[in-house]
């Protein structure tokens, strides 16, 4: 168990919906980071957010949209999906601290629109 | 460009042997880092090890060791005395500068060990 958890597990929608998925962080970590992982495109990095402001930035659509609250959990928002929107998401968190800035990651959640 | 390259797609090992998994990595950053993380067929990432750039000595985790060759820009994870339980993806990372920064992954590999 990384300590970093992630609700729901598994999520099935219909093409137009939106969705939020929740991710609290290990407890003192104060960066949170969102990546997709697909079977065309990989792991890829989606958004940063450190002590509740964003910090960095990648592949993130525009219908995407993110935020972390004043407890450190963070809260991943997609709109009008699409099909390919089906991915399995992850939540990782890391102190910042120290050389090695591990990330932790919480055990997903798939998401499949129909 | 691909910043981490896996070239391996899929290994089979016999139990209790080692087994070697390469990753190579483009940057032109002097400050980063590399990790290595495991995907059971679960789907949770676990953490492996990690190496620094600066970093003298290679990096141990018990039963893995990550073999860095900073000049070929290589970062092979060795897994040695294989079990069942290792049976896995396993993708290569990397962290750009000093800090909290995001981590750029490649294609993985899955191994497979065999009784």
């Amino acid at each position: 168990d990384s300590g970093v958890t992630q609700t729901p597990k598994h999520l099935i929608t219909a093409t137009g919906q939106r969705v939020t998925l929740r991710c609290s962080p290990r407890s003192g970590d104060l960066s949170v980071y969102w990546y997709q992982q697909s079977l065309d495109q990989g792991l890829q990095f989606l958004i940063q957010y450190y002590n509740g402001e964003e910090r960095a930035k990648g592949n993130i659509l525009e219908r995407f949209s993110a935020q972390q609250f004043p407890d450190l959990h963070s809260e991943l928002n997609l709109s009008s999906l699409e099909l390919g929107d089906s991915a399995l998401y992850f939540c990782a968190s890391s102190e910042r601290q120290g050389a090695k800035n591990e990330q932790y990651f919480g055990p997903g959640t798939r998401l499949t629109v129909t | 460009a691909q910043k981490i390259t896996q070239t391996q797609p899929g290994m089979f090992v016999q139990e209790k042997e080692a087994v070697t998994l390469d990753c190579t990595y483009d940057t032109s950053d002097p400050s980063y880092g590399l990790f290595w993380y495991k995907q059971p067929s679960s789907g949770e990432m676990i953490f492996l090890i990690y190496q620094g750039s600066y970093d003298q000595q290679n990096a141990t985790e018990g039963r893995y060791s990550l073999n860095f060759q900073k000049a070929r820009k290589s970062a092979n994870l060795v897994i040695s005395a294989s079990q069942l339980g290792d049976s896995a993806m396993y993708f290569c990372a990397m962290r750009e500068g000093q800090g909290d920064y995001k981590l750029s992954f490649g294609a993985g590999t899955t191994v497979t060990v065999r009784a």
